[in-house]
């Protein structure tokens, strides 16, 4: 079962464009994570955040956590073709170490 | 290796048949994750083991999956009587004692037939 919802699910996009990935929970976690993965391959870490309203900044990335804990977003600015991919986002709760993963998002930059 | 190390990356299986996946994780790494992930989806939980403990396996579907990691390092998801419906790739993750970002392995693909 799934406690993380992403939307949209699907994102078809021009290089050049703006688009914002959101992921929302009604569980509260410790931290939550954003994950991005090509096929074939292992899901890789973007960023971390721990702290309810932090806002984190990775070159054309911007990752904010939500006041309650509950809900987080990435906005890409500039989208480029290298940006394609599946985009994960994962909770980990206070009482156990495990991850929950987000239902994902499959971003498509075309040149 | 400097990764997490997952074999086979591949692995067909006939119905019925049993199979071993093998997790090699980042050396010193205390917690070992695995996950199952269906195409285009988010990887479910299946299991979690600190050291050589499994703490957490609530997310196995059933009583053909096990899991184990005798001596606190190599773990190795063990699927019993494969059905078609186990058809997906097996991912494994492993992070430190006191930070729980994850590294994943490439995972296996595993098709039963």
């Amino acid at each position: 079962t799934q406690l993380l919802e992403q939307s949209p699910q699907f994102l078809s996009i021009q290089e050049g464009e703006n688009l914002t990935v959101y992921c929302n929970s009604s569980s509260v976690f410790s931290s939550l994570q954003w994950y991005r993965q090509e096929p074939g391959e292992g899901p890789v870490l973007l960023v971390t955040v721990v702290t309810g309203g932090e806002v984190k900044k990775l070159k054309r990335l911007t990752f904010q956590f939500g006041d309650a804990r509950k809900d987080s977003s990435l906005h890409i600015t500039a989208a480029q073709p290298g940006d394609t991919g599946l985009y994960l986002c994962a909770g980990e709760s206070y009482n156990t170490d495990k991850l929950i993963f987000g239902t994902g998002t499959r971003l498509q930059v075309f040149p | 290796g400097a990764g997490v190390s997952q074999s086979p990356r591949y692995k067909v299986a006939k119905r019925g048949q049993d199979v071993a996946l093998r997790c090699d994780p980042i050396s010193g790494h205390v917690s070992l994750f695995w996950y199952q992930q269906a195409l285009g989806q988010g990887p479910e939980f299946l299991t979690y083991f600190q050291n050589e403990a499994q703490l957490d396996k609530s997310g196995l579907p059933s009583d053909r999956f096990f899991a184990e990691r005798p001596e606190g390092s190599v773990s190795t998801l063990k699927i019993q009587r494969t059905q078609q419906e186990d058809s997906a790739v097996y991912l494994c993750a492993s992070s430190s004692d006191r930070v729980t970002e994850a590294f994943f392995g490439q995972g296996t693909r595993l098709t039963v037939v």
